[in-house]
C-alpha cells in the first residue's frame, strides 16, 4: 500500500495563475482532508470530504475549490493565486475501522511557492 | 467549536534527559486527542491517540500522554530523549457527539519543535 499520495512535491506560481494539486489513497477510506500548514499556526484545515460525493468548507477555504473524483481521489484547486497561498499542503483520508479506531493518515505534502 | 494551545514553541533538551511537551485544549463537546510527529521535510506521522478508556495512552518510540479532563491537558511525555527524536510535534483535537463518535475534523496545536542535543 502507498497509502496517501500527493503530486506534484514542489511548485512555483506567479500571482494570478491557476493549478490544481492532486491527492490519493489506497486504503478504502470514506474521509478526505485538506490542510495548509504555516509557520507556527500549525495545520489549518481547507476543506474536507466525508463521503465520496460531498464536499464541505473547513476553516480556511477562502481562494480553493475542491473535487471529490472518486473514493480514491480528491483534489485541491487555486483558480487565482496569490502570494497569501504559500504554504505547504497537506492532504489526508481518515480510517474508521474498529482496529485503527479514529486516525488521519497524511501524505507527504506539497510545497507551494507563490511569487 | 474547539482549539488547541502548545504551551512551548521550542523546547531544547540534552540527549538521555527526559522530556515534556504541554497541551491544553478546550471543546463544548467530548472529545479525542491525537499527539502527532513531522520530521523535517516529511509528513505527519500519529505517535498516540485518546479515544476513551485508559487516560494514560501508550505511543510508538517510547512516548507517552496523559488525559487530565478535569484540567483539560494531553502533555507528551518521554523519559529519555534520543538525537532522532528531533521533529515538530502537534497536538490536534477531534470532537465528539454524545453517542461517541466523531465529528472528523481536526483542529491543531501550532505546534513544539523539540530538539535534541547530544
Amino acid at each position: 500500500n502507498a497509502g496517501v499520495t500527493q503530486t506534484p512535491k514542489f511548485q512555483v506560481l506567479k500571482t494570478g495563475q491557476s493549478m490544481t494539486l492532486q491527492c490519493a489513497q489506497d486504503m478504502n477510506h470514506n474521509s478526505m482532508y485538506w490542510y495548509r500548514q504555516d509557520p507556527g499556526m500549525g495545520l489549518r484545515l481547507i476543506y474536507y470530504s466525508a463521503s465520496e460525493g460531498t464536499t464541505d468548507k473547513g476553516e480556511v477555504p477562502n481562494g480553493y475549490n475542491v473535487s471529490r473524483l472518486n473514493k480514491r481521489e480528491f483534489s485541491l484547486r487555486l483558480e487565482s493565486a496569490a502570494p497569501s497561498q504559500t504554504s505547504v499542503y497537506f492532504c489526508a483520508s481518515r480510517s474508521m475501522t474498529s482496529g485503527s479506531g479514529d486516525t488521519q493518515y497524511f501524505g507527504p505534502g506539497t510545497r507551494l511557492t507563490v511569487l | 467549536a474547539q482549539s488547541v494551545t502548545q504551551l512551548d514553541s521550542q523546547v531544547p533538551v540534552f540527549e538521555e534527559a527526559p522530556v515534556e511537551l504541554r497541551c491544553n485544549y478546550s471543546s463544548s463537546v467530548s472529545v479525542y486527542l491525537f499527539w502527532y510527529v513531522q520530521y523535517p521535510n516529511q509528513g505527519l506521522q500519529l505517535l498516540l491517540k485518546y479515544l476513551s478508556g485508559s487516560t494514560l495512552v501508550k505511543g510508538i518510540n517510547g512516548f507517552e500522554a496523559e488525559f487530565n479532563k478535569s484540567q483539560t491537558s494531553f502533555h507528551l511525555r518521554k523519559p529519555s530523549v534520543h538525537i532522532s527524536d528531533t521533529a515538530e510535534y502537534f497536538c490536534a483535537v477531534s470532537g465528539a457527539n454524545a453517542g461517541g463518535t466523531s465529528y472528523g475534523k481536526l483542529t491543531f496545536g501550532q505546534g513544539t519543535i523539540l530538539t535534541v542535543h547530544p
